[in-house]
């Protein structure tokens, strides 16, 4: 069984700080997905992604399979960053269910 | 295209009673999941579906829970009887293929009193 963990748990931070988040995990994957879940429940995928890097907008997520670790970078923070990040990854196998970590509580002030 | 529709979004039950909520993926995608999400955790999957057919129920509670999608479309999760412990956000997701992107439903907010 995967185990994800993610750091920090909690983050605040001024408008225009680049964020990181990171995410680790225990058993080699097939991919990992960063989503953004905002109150009230609604998840966003982010970036699905299974080596090196990738960039959208202001969001950067890069995976380092050797290490078992992600992280993923906003530039330029803004207010409307404010969401919980989390970091799921898939397993491979027969099962194709996530395995998620249990988020970064982000909150941009202005 | 419209995205993974979820009803309802909110619900308030008593405990002992039961209750059931709907997911219509997107148009298309074969493999849908159900997610159960406690307050302060990240999500568990409970069900898997590769069109009509279960592919992992491994951690759906089948004593009270049970969960189908008959015509490999939209599906239906059921809670029979509810337990203060099944207060959670559930959600829905669907991909094109197995392993594939996912896009998830707003989510049912049930809560247990």
């Amino acid at each position: 069984k995967n185990e994800v963990e993610q750091s920090p748990q909690n983050l605040t931070a001024q408008e225009g700080e680049f964020i990181t988040i990171n995410c680790s995990y225990s058993v080699g994957i097939s991919a990992l997905h960063w989503l953004q879940q905002h109150p009230g429940g609604g998840i966003v995928s982010l970036f699905m992604l299974s080596s090196g890097k990738k960039k959208h907008g202001r969001l950067i997520a890069t995976i380092n399979i050797q290490e078992k670790h992600s992280s993923l970078h906003i530039t330029a923070s803004h207010p409307r960053d404010s969401a919980v990040y989390i970091c799921a990854v898939l397993s491979g196998g027969g099962a194709d269910g996530l395995t998620f970590g249990k988020g970064t509580h982000l909150i941009i002030q202005p | 295209e419209a995205g993974v529709a979820q009803s309802p979004r909110y619900k308030i039950i008593e405990k002992r009673q039961s209750v059931a909520f709907w997911c219509n993926p997107i148009s298309g995608h074969a493999t849908l999941y159900w997610y159960q999400q406690i307050l302060g955790q990240g999500p568990k999957l409970l069900i898997q579906f590769q069109n009509n057919g279960v592919v992992d129920d491994s951690q759906l509670p089948k004593d009270r829970f049970s969960a189908e999608r008959l015509k490999g479309v939209d599906s239906t999760l059921k809670i029979q009887p509810a337990k203060l412990e099944d207060s959670a956000v559930y959600l829905c997701a669907s991909s094109l293929i197995r392993a594939g992107g996912y896009t998830f439903g707003s989510g049912t907010r049930l809560t247990v009193v």
